[in-house]
């Protein structure tokens, strides 16, 4: 079975600038969180979403949102890019409500310059 | 802070060598999920602990959740060069929040 895909895998984007990052889960899956990991640190999370319902917010500004579609798939929106977007963005999902366990994709760099 | 502090921060060891890393916090955790992260890659789920004081073993990982499901910690036995990487936990508090909270890891290089 295929694991959960994210696109694209690279992404160079200029100051001001926005980018939708996507990302599909494990078949079955219901559920998809966002992370964003900066070089040094674990994963922090911005969102989390199940059954296209927003479940849970990390302390991010509003010029990140996401949204789930009805075939679970996830997008992740930045406007506005500041330098300090610049990192690995991870996709998880997990087959219920719960985020206890779940499974990530190979994540999207986003550099900012 | 923190909410999940891990140490070592960094470890460099020689194959063979036994090694443990910690991931302690204040708080209490309805669980505790342990991860491998290779560079360039997502995140690789190890293992889910959930009762104070369980203890899981994977191969040569053995994983304990602390008595008060405050702290947990990764001993790895006969340590090989497939075992580096960060090494990352993760919970959700007891009764708080539903976000998810992962530790800084500890990056492990085992040399042959």
């Amino acid at each position: 079975d295929a694991g959960v895909t994210q696109s694209p895998t690279h992404l160079i984007k200029t100051r001001g600038q926005h980018v939708t990052l996507r990302c599909s889960p494990i078949s079955g899956h219901k559920s998809v969180s966002w992370y964003q990991q900066v070089l040094g640190q674990g994963p922090q999370f911005i969102f989390q979403y199940y059954e296209k319902e927003e479940r849970g917010r990390g302390n991010f500004p509003d010029r990140f949102s996401a949204r789930q579609f009805p075939n679970y798939s996830s997008e992740l929106n930045v406007n506005a890019l500041l330098l300090g977007d610049s990192a690995l963005y991870l996709c998880a999902s997990s087959p219920g409500k719960g985020v206890y366990e779940q499974y990530f994709g190979p994540g999207t760099r986003l550099t900012v310059t | 802070t923190q909410l999940l502090e891990q140490s070592p921060q960094f470890l460099s060891i020689q194959e063979g060598e036994n090694l443990t890393v910690y991931c302690n916090s204040s708080s209490v955790f309805s669980s505790l999920q342990w991860y491998r992260q290779e560079p360039g890659e997502g995140p690789v789920l190890l293992v889910t602990v959930v009762t104070g004081g369980e203890v899981k073993k994977l191969k040569r990982l053995t994983f304990q959740f602390g008595d008060a499901r405050k702290d947990s910690s990764l001993h790895i036995t006969a340590a090989q060069p497939g075992d580096t990487g960060l090494y990352l936990c993760a919970g959700s508090q007891s009764g708080g929040s539903y976000i998810p909270t992962f530790g800084r890891g500890t990056s492990l290089i085992v040399h042959p």
